[in-house]
């Protein structure tokens, strides 16, 4: 069966630090692979797509690498800040719709 | 630009009551889809929207309808209301460009709801 796997803990890291989310999948085969970003009490907002022949991916502060061969996206938050907390979702393209994982919460200690 | 609004933001039903949770999107996107939330679990289609005129189930689409009453609202109607449907509801748009795998997706602020 179909399965998207995120970090399973929560994440707790000190400001200015990094921290790496994983995605995990199983029996898909994405032609893209986004993240999201989402407050508690809000909707999902989107961050980053990465397509299946790209190796990686940056916008300002955040980076996203998408192997295909392990069926692994990894996020990183890099100088990481306060305003950085939130859950973060990864999500697949499958058949002209997403799926996404369960998603990592993330706390940045100041 | 509002974005992607939806009414209700909070309701309460008692089980078997029925009520549609409305959507609207002032981006002139083409797709629309409706999602639930639950605690540990990630976002699960109920059903979509390809384009105006089109629904589509998804994963999770029993005890649910939907109406996509032009290509600006797409309503979610629960017909007899059950505990199982307490969730998030979460209605979502994306433009679709023709040859496009899948666009990114615009989020609304979510319904809470809660069946008694």
């Amino acid at each position: 069966s179909q399965k998207i796997e995120q970090n399973s803990e929560a994440l707790n890291i000190q400001e200015g630090k990094t921290a790496t989310l994983t995605c995990n999948y199983t029996n898909y085969s994405p032609a893209y692979l986004q993240w999201y970003r989402q407050d508690p009490g809000r909707g999902p907002v989107f961050l980053l797509l990465i397509r299946e022949n790209e190796k990686e991916k940056r916008k300002e502060r955040l980076k996203v690498t998408f192997d295909t061969t392990l069926k692994q996206s990894l996020f990183h938050i890099t100088a990481s800040q306060p305003a950085d907390s939130a859950t973060y979702l990864c999500a697949l393209a499958n058949d002209y719709k997403l799926s996404f994982g369960a998603g990592t919460t993330v706390t940045v200690r100041a | 630009n509002a974005g992607v609004t939806q009414t209700p933001k909070f309701q309460v039903l008692k089980t078997g009551q029925s009520m549609t949770l409305q959507c609207a999107q002032d981006m002139n996107h083409n797709s629309m889809y409706w999602y639930r939330q639950d605690p540990g679990m990630g976002l699960r289609l109920i059903y979509y929207s390809a384009s105006e005129g089109t629904t589509d189930k998804g994963e999770v689409p029993n005890g649910y309808n939907v109406s996509r009453l032009n290509k600006r609202e797409f309503s979610l109607r629960l017909e007899s209301a059950a505990p199982s449907q307490t969730s998030v509801y979460f209605c979502a748009s994306s433009e679709e460009r023709q040859g496009a795998s899948t666009d990114t997706q615009y989020f609304g602020p979510g319904t809470r709801l809660t069946v008694l």
